[in-house]
């Protein structure tokens, strides 16, 4: 069955500086993996995804994510934190049937000035 | 495009109750979902739709029935509210080309006393 960590219920991070949300996932075969972001009384909004190519997808907002087969990782950066980007963080891996997607439990992200 | 629409944004229901979330779309897309979000558990997969006519049960489906209704609505219903029902719920819906991306609609918060 597929699976997703996020390690880390909260990353605090300045403004102006690098961020990473870490993710880790359990997959037989090739994943597909997502991240999306949400804001407070929103629903989910995609930031990008991982289907196939190169390691090092580039999304929405300035926002990255690095493909490690390796490592089973599909980490988010981005390299120069806003005070906007303060949101909650879901990585995802769809699964084999009907394109269910697989969440992790989400990391807060802050961003203070 | 309005995208994915979700009725009510809220509602309280007393235990025991029933009632029926509308979700709409209209993006032409043939598969449709609905999840729950809990505090630190992510979301979570009730049923979703991969056509017209199609339902399947996801990760957590007990208490909850569906009905696609045609390709555009896509309805969760709860016959007998219970506390443990009281969550956040989002639908969405999926493109079937290679983009992958799953829409989220708005929410809608639950509250069973």
């Amino acid at each position: 069955a597929q699976s997703v960590a996020q390690p880390e219920d909260q990353v605090n991070v300045a403004e102006g500086n690098p961020l990473t949300v870490k993710c880790t996932y359990s997959v037989s075969g090739n994943p597909y993996l997502f991240w999306y972001v949400q804001y407070p009384n929103r629903g989910l909004q995609f930031l990008l995804k991982y289907i196939t190519g190169d390691n090092l997808v580039k999304g929405s907002y300035g926002f990255e994510a690095e493909f490690n087969k390796s490592q089973t990782s599909f980490h988010l950066k981005k390299p120069s934190a806003l005070v906007s980007d303060s949101a909650l963080y879901f990585c995802a891996v769809r699964g084999h049937v009907g394109g269910k997607l697989v969440f992790g439990a989400g990391t807060i992200l802050r961003v203070k000035s | 495009n309005a995208g994915v629409t979700q009725t009510p944004k809220f509602q309280v229901l007393k235990t025991g109750q029933s009632m029926t979330l509308q979700c709409a779309q209209d993006m032409n897309h043939n598969s449709m979902y609905w999840y729950r979000q809990d505090p630190g558990m992510g979301l979570r997969l009730i049923y979703y739709s991969a056509s017209e006519g199609t339902t399947d049960k996801g990760e957590v489906p007990n208490g909850y029935n569906v009905s696609r209704l045609n390709k555009r609505e896509f309805s969760l219903r709860l016959e007998s509210a219970a506390p443990s029902q009281t969550s956040v719920y989002f639908c969405a819906s999926r493109a079937e080309d290679t983009k992958e991306t799953q829409y989220f609609g708005p929410g809608t918060r639950l509250l069973v006393l």
